[in-house]
C-alpha cells in the first residue's frame, strides 16, 4: 500500500494563507468522504484537526477548514500563525477496509 | 476523559517478537474500534491495523506480511499489538489509537519506542 501524496513541505508568513494537497485514488481518497488530517508537532502525539473531508472537532479553529475534489483532498490553513508549525498528515479510508496516511508535509512559518 | 497509556519502551534483537500493551479508560471500552500506526524516526505516520474490540474482528495493513496480530482483553480494557521477526527497519513509536465515528483516529496513546538493535 502506497503512501498518498502530500508535498513535502510548505510555507508562508504570519496572516497568510497556505493549502495542502492530499492525492490518492479512487479505492481511497476518490471514492470515500472519510479523509482526516492530523496535525503533529515535533516530539508529541499527532492530533485531528479535520475528519470527513471537512469537519473540525470541536476546540479546532475555524482557520482549519479542508475540501476534496476527486482524488486529492486539501487542507487549507487561514491567518497562518507562528504555532501552526508542524507536520501535516492526511489520512484516508480505503476500499479494502484498511487505511493509508500521506508522505506528511511540514508547514513553516516565515 | 480518555486515556490511552501504553507499556514502555522495548529493545530487540533482529529476528526477536514484540508485544506492546495499551490500557484504555474514560469511556465504554467495547464501543469503539481500536488502530495502531507507527512512526520510523523521522518518517511519515504508517497505519498497521484495527481491532474491533466488541467482537475481536481484526484488519491489517498488507505492509506487514502477516508479521501483525492485534488482540483485545474486554475485561481488563486492555489491547495488544505483536510485532514478529523484527527488522532494524521496524524501529519505530508505536502508538495506540482510538477509531472516533467510523473514519478518523480521535484519541492516541503516548507512544512506545521499539529498538531494534544487534
Amino acid at each position: 500500500q502506497s503512501a498518498l501524496t502530500q508535498p513535502p513541505s510548505v510555507s508562508g508568513s504570519p496572516g497568510q494563507s497556505v493549502t495542502i494537497s492530499c492525492t490518492g485514488t479512487t479505492s481511497d481518497v476518490g471514492s470515500y468522504n472519510r479523509v482526516s488530517w492530523y496535525q503533529q508537532s515535533p516530539g508529541t502525539a499527532p492530533k485531528v484537526i479535520i475528519y470527513e473531508v471537512s469537519n473540525r472537532p470541536s476546540g479546532v479553529p475555524d482557520r482549519f477548514s479542508g475540501s476534496k475534489s476527486g482524488n486529492t483532498a486539501s487542507l487549507t490553513i487561514s491567518g497562518l500563525q507562528a504555532g501552526d508549525e508542524a507536520d501535516y498528515y492526511c489520512c484516508s479510508y480505503r476500499s479494502d477496509i484498511t487505511y493509508v496516511f500521506g508522505s506528511g508535509t511540514k508547514v513553516t512559518v516565515l | 476523559q480518555v486515556h490511552l497509556v501504553q507499556s514502555g519502551a522495548e529493545v530487540k534483537m533482529p529476528g526477536a517478537s514484540v508485544k506492546i500493551s495499551c490500557k484504555a479508560s474514560g469511556y465504554i471500552f467495547t464501543t469503539y474500534t481500536m488502530h495502531w500506526v507507527r512512526q520510523a524516526p523521522g518518517q511519515r505516520l504508517e497505519w498497521m491495523g484495527w481491532n474491533k474490540v466488541a467482537n475481536g474482528n481484526t484488519g491489517y495493513s498488507q505492509n506487514f506480511h502477516g508479521r501483525v496480530t492485534l488482540t483485545s482483553d474486554t475485561s481488563a480494557s486492555m489491547l495488544y499489538m505483536e510485532l514478529t521477526s523484527l527488522t532494524f527497519e521496524d524501529t519505530a513509536i508505536y502508538y495506540c489509537v482510538r477509531g472516533g465515528g467510523f473514519s478518523w483516529f480521535d484519541f492516541w496513546g503516548q507512544g512506545t519506542l521499539v529498538t531494534v538493535s544487534s
